[in-house]
């Protein structure tokens, strides 16, 4: 089977530190992928990890264990513009299979 | 470039009718994908073409739900007839390589359909 699992809601700080996670089932495995949903918006690109370990790229990491099936997104220094849908995305043999986002609201 | 072209942006017709949306790739990628995004069941991969070959279209949900590539650089997807479930946000996106690969997926701006 497959399944991609990752909280609704979540809500943080400007200026603190969130960790989105997301939990993954699917065959053929070969990736994870997190994208990024603005309001009325297409989704975009944020990262991919495809061997285990942490990859940073300016405010936003991403880091994969394989082993337990498990992601997350670390968005550091928060600002406004980061309250959006992010989604987490696992490869399953030849297609992308999306979770249902979790909506982060940045307040004040 | 342009980025991925889909119209029309939104779309309100009446149970029954025929919908057609229309997509327009990023020059220059091979693969084409159809999503559709509800707030239940989120993004759900329709069907994906490589080279105008449509390869994988396990997720269309019933014999309603039809989708064309012509060419490089144009897509359809058709519902006929429509149904007031298949109101959701559909989105087109295009890839230089295969959907598993190291590569991201340029989605376009999607076409938000109200069936009444």
């Amino acid at each position: 089977g497959q399944n991609i699992d990752q909280p609704t809601e979540m809500t943080a700080t400007e200026g603190a530190i969130v960790q989105i996670n997301c939990t993954y089932q699917t065959s053929g495995f070969n990736g994870l992928f997190w994208y990024q949903q603005h309001a009325g918006e297409a989704p975009t690109f944020l990262s991919y990890n495809v061997l285990d370990g942490l990859e940073e790229k300016g405010r936003f990491s991403s880091f994969l264990s394989r082993s337990k099936g498990y992601s997350y997104l670390l968005l550091k220094e928060l600002q406004m513009k980061d309250s959006a849908s992010y989604l987490c995305a696992a490869t399953n043999t030849d297609k992308l299979i999306f979770g249902t986002g979790t909506r982060l609201q940045v307040f004040p | 470039d342009a980025g991925v072209i889909q119209s029309p942006r939104h779309e309100v017709t009446e149970m029954g009718q025929e919908v057609t949306l229309r997509c327009k790739p990023i020059s220059g990628h091979d693969y084409l994908f159809w999503y559709r995004q509800t707030m239940m069941r989120g993004l759900e991969l329709l069907i994906y073409f490589n080279n105008n070959v449509p390869i994988d279209d396990s997720g269309m949900p019933e014999d309603r739900f039809s989708a064309k590539m012509p060419n490089a650089s144009f897509s359809t997807l058709k519902i006929q007839p429509s149904e007031p479930r298949d109101s959701a946000v559909y989105f087109c996106a295009s890839s230089s390589r295969g959907p598993t690969m190291v590569n991201e997926q340029f989605f376009g701006p999607g076409t938000r359909l109200t069936v009444l």
